[in-house]
């Protein structure tokens, strides 16, 4: 059973440019969230998506914005990118019962670098 | 808005001894505490889940507790292995500003095993 992928593993990008980052949820897992982890910091909740709708917001501009397909499959696009988007970008699935008792299983996320 | 916070921020002990990491929140209206464990560059591991109505929880040599009403949670890593040298991250799901989707992470404590 193949667990969360997420892709590319590594991107860099210039200023200004914008990027898209993919992640395939955990086999019967229909809720995918994204985060957004510094250097050094904990992850920050960006949003979620279920039903392919986004269900929740972190604190976030609208450059973040991301999409889910019939599949649970979904993609994180940023705009304008700025040099403080470095980070690493984790993907999270979970089972989306409304239930929040279930547990979020994490991708091994996408390092961007913003030069 | 939720907060939370680990102690120490790193830690440095030899191999074999038993030892207690510490993770306290701001707003005890959680649904349930999670810590995951983060080697260097990858993704997160799903350690244990203390639902908001439970105590503890335990793994092997892996033992959570959760005190809600103080807004506290211990992991305790019993007989350390360099194996465990990692980062632990502690996350809360709920919460004011938390919402019930998203997980509100601490910055983690960086754990150091010596042989």
């Amino acid at each position: 059973d193949a667990g969360v992928t997420q892709s590319p593993t590594h991107l860099i990008k210039t200023r200004g440019q914008q990027v898209t980052l993919r992640c395939s949820p955990k086999s019967g897992h229909d809720t995918v969230s994204w985060y957004q982890q510094a250097l050094g910091q904990g992850p920050q909740f960006i949003f979620q998506y279920y039903e392919e709708e986004e269900r929740q917001r972190g604190n976030f501009p609208d450059r973040f914005s991301g999409h889910q397909f019939p599949n649970y499959s979904s993609e994180l696009n940023v705009n304008a990118l700025l040099l403080g988007d470095s980070a690493l970008y984790l993907c999270a699935s979970s089972l989306g019962s409304g239930l929040a008792r279930e547990t979020q299983y994490f991708g091994p996320g996408t390092r961007l670098l913003v030069l | 808005k939720q907060e939370v916070t680990q102690i120490p921020a790193a830690l440095s002990v030899p191999e074999g001894e038993n030892l207690v990491l510490n993770c306290s929140f701001t707003d005890s209206a959680i649904y349930n505490l999670q810590w995951f464990r983060q080697d260097p560059g990858k993704g997160l591991t799903s350690l244990l889940l203390i639902q908001s109505s439970q105590r503890e929880q335990t793994s092997g040599r892996l033992n959570a507790s959760l005190d809600k009403s103080s807004g506290r949670s211990t992991l305790y890593i019993a007989a350390s292995q360099p194996g465990d040298s990692a980062t632990y991250l502690c996350a809360v799901r709920g919460g004011a500003g938390g919402g019930a989707d998203g997980l509100t992470f601490g910055k983690g404590t960086h754990l150091i095993i010596q042989p």
